[in-house]
């Protein structure tokens, strides 16, 4: 079983749908949690980063950590074409540096 | 400011032949990162520089990848006798220090290898 799972995709909504990528995950000791956007041939992008439980907003985007579960999310409000994109979550122990990333979850929005 | 850069973008090689990869960080941080990422995969970590040093290395697969930093700034990740298995996207990240709450890793536009 991996560390980090995570449903490949494809996801495809129409323009302004609500989008919901999530991620489990088996390490109880992870305590970082980041959302990463690739676009094809490009290196992945930080989008989001969250400390331990809880939310964040940053624009469309909303973060979520329920460290209970094991279950991340990342929501987009108003999808635009333009989201069309990988999403991969990575995930790391408090204080140490080596990202443990999901497969990554393809999105399309189609216009 | 400029993010990081890695040269070149695409590499082809055969198989048996010895590579050079490089990574150009952000200006001033000081950790540096090599992962390495399969198509439909998620990016796996390879090597990890803290400063001119490896600090972990225990991501590279066997004895014929090797990474140095010899300055502390520009890293280049090599490979030796490229098998096909070695074709990849090869990501380099860099960040202000390692493991802080804010130390968050930016990536570069990666290296795409393929070992014919």
């Amino acid at each position: 079983q991996k560390e980090v799972e995570q449903d490949p995709g494809p996801l495809s909504v129409p323009e302004g749908a609500i989008v919901s990528l999530n991620c489990t995950y088996s390490n109880s000791a992870f305590q970082y949690f980041m959302w990463y956007r690739q676009y094809s041939r490009k290196g992945p992008e930080l989008l989001m980063y969250t400390y331990s439980s809880g939310n964040k907003e940053d624009g469309r985007f909303t973060a979520q950590v329920d460290k209970s579960s094991k279950y991340i999310s990342l929501f987009i409000r108003d999808s635009q074409p333009s989201d069309s994109a990988t999403y991969l979550c990575a995930m790391s122990p408090s204080g140490t540096y080596k990202y443990i990333f999901g497969t990554g979850t393809r999105l399309k929005v189609l216009a | 400011g400029a993010g990081v850069s890695q040269t070149p973008s695409n590499k082809v090689t055969e198989k048996g032949k010895y590579v050079e990869l490089r990574c150009d960080p952000i200006s001033g941080h000081t950790a540096l990162y090599w992962y390495r990422q399969s198509l439909g995969q998620g990016p796996e970590f390879l090597i990890y520089f803290q400063g001119t040093g490896a600090a972990d290395d225990s991501g590279l697969p066997n004895d014929r990848f090797f990474a140095v930093r010899p300055e502390g700034s520009v890293s280049t990740l090599k490979i030796q006798r490229t098998e096909r298995g070695d074709s990849a996207v090869y990501l380099c990240a860099s960040s202000f220090r390692a493991g802080g709450s804010k130390d968050t890793q930016y990536f570069g536009p990666g290296t795409r290898l393929t070992v014919l």
